[in-house]
């Protein structure tokens, strides 16, 4: 059964930086690639961007460029989210996301979430 | 592109029949998909390319349309088909309607 496995819940101050993970446990040798998609409390779901593990080519949407950073190692199929600072509004819900047997942009399976919390 | 998700909420009984619409802002072709959120979970794809079934999803599960509307209909409602409902599109872009909460009373 494929599985993305998330890192879990964090609790950080504003300024402070983070780097969540999700992992790929299906046992395929293809690199897929993967989406992040917030999700504030009580809101809907945003598309964040996604990266090629393989290439490390990405996009971002841009409601989210220069405020988070996507990377991945192939070598443990593991992508990663990463802030630098964090502000009190990027308390929410992150999921990560593949693509599903047709193409990238149809999400199954996505990871069980990372709840983050920023608050002073 | 704009996904306008309606009703909000819709409540009905079970073994009723729920349709849930999604209009797009301009065409999306038929590149729309559907899932479910059930509270504390993940979402999971119900719908792709606007009418494809995704694995393991029952055939009470339907999708229709093409352009700008959309129908997920759910025939036969049991109680554990109680969830948020979102549709995507990714003809321009990303993004997601903003979802509409089915409840089975």
């Amino acid at each position: 059964e494929v599985q993305l496995v998330q890192s879990g819940a964090e609790v950080k101050k504003p300024g402070e930086s983070l780097r969540i993970s999700c992992k790929d446990s299906g046992d395929s040798s293809v690199i897929y690639w993967i989406s992040w998609v917030r999700q504030m409390p009580g809101k809907g779901l945003e598309w964040m961007g996604r990266i090629d593990p393989s290439s490390s080519y990405i996009n971002y949407n841009p409601s989210f460029e220069g405020h988070v950073t996507f990377s991945a190692d192939t070598s443990i199929r593991t992508a990663y989210l990463q802030w630098s600072s964090l502000k009190a509004s990027d308390t929410a819900m992150y999921y990560c996301a593949r693509g599903n047997n047709t193409n990238w942009f149809w999400f199954d399976p996505w990871g069980q979430g990372t709840l983050v919390t920023v608050s002073s | 592109i704009v996904l306008t998700q309606s009703p909000a909420t819709l409540s009905l009984s079970p073994g009723g029949r729920a349709t849930l619409s999604c209009r797009a802002s301009q065409s999306v072709s038929y590149l729309l998909a559907w899932y479910q959120q059930k509270p504390g979970q993940a979402p999971r794809l119900l719908i792709y390319d606007a009418s494809n079934r995704a694995t393991g999803i029952p055939a009470r599960f339907s999708g229709s349309g093409s352009g700008t509307d959309f129908t997920l209909t759910i025939s036969s409602l049991e109680p554990e088909d109680s969830a948020v409902y979102y549709c995507q599109q990714r003809s321009n872009w990303l993004t997601f309607g903003g979802g509409t909460k089915v409840e089975i009373k």
